[in-house]
């Protein structure tokens, strides 16, 4: 298996920009989480999914983001609009639905808001 | 609630040891620690389930220590290869598959 794989690499985009974020966790994964990594704050998490259903979207920030999963293989996070205070970099990660199993990381999406 | 990990940074020269501690003011139900190299996406090292077990990754291990809720990370004869920042994420009892939650991390520099 590849992974899970993030795209795009890197993101810069203009303040008040739409802009999403991909992710395709490993094949068999049921657990999808979405990630996001500052200096000051380490590591959130912002919202995850079990079975494609989002169960805790309570660490998404504000109404400007938004995460979706239509289907086990693919989840995307949506910022709209834009601001500075969003640049991160933004991780995705799966796991089996087996309890305490490793969660692997995707090579995460460095935004960047000017 | 987030683990504190403490120290934040440190600074070794190839050869010497250091312990890394991870602390939650509730009872945690498992540890995993996992190591970031700048740039790129953090690695899993191990998971620690029970109270007081021992897991070891090459010259890394880790205890669990259930009753006082904290976890240490332990790099033995540290190599330049060991720099990077260590997370330990966290989870609670009977949590089931949730999320882990992760402390701010320990930024290692293993110096020649």
């Amino acid at each position: 298996d590849a992974g899970v794989i993030q795209s795009p690499r890197h993101e810069v985009t203009e303040m008040g920009q739409e802009v999403t974020l991909r992710c395709k966790p490993i094949s068999g994964h049921n657990s999808l989480f979405w990630y996001r990594q500052t200096m000051m704050r380490g590591l959130e998490l912002l919202i995850y999914f079990n079975n494609n259903v989002p169960i805790d979207d309570s660490g998404m920030p504000e109404d400007r983001f938004s995460a979706k999963m239509p289907n086990a293989s693919f989840s995307t996070l949506k910022i709209q609009p834009s601001e500075p205070r969003d640049s991160a970099v933004y991780f995705c990660a799966s796991t089996s639905w087996r309890v305490n199993t490793e969660a692997f990381f995707g090579q995460g999406t460095r935004l960047t808001v000017v | 609630q987030q683990p504190v990990q403490s120290p934040q940074a440190v600074i070794l020269r190839e050869g010497e040891d250091a312990v890394i501690n991870c602390s939650s003011s509730k009872a945690l139900y498992s540890v995993h620690w996992y190591r970031q190299k700048h740039g790129e996406a953090p690695v899993f090292l191990m998971i620690l389930l029970k109270g007081g077990e021992q897991k070891g990754h090459e010259k890394i291990s880790a205890s669990f220590n259930e009753k006082k809720q904290q976890s240490s990370l332990y790099l033995t004869a540290s190599q330049l290869s060991y720099s990077g920042t260590y997370f330990c994420g966290t989870k609670d009892w009977n949590s089931g598959n949730t999320p882990l939650v992760f402390g701010k991390g320990t930024r290692l520099s293993v110096i020649a």
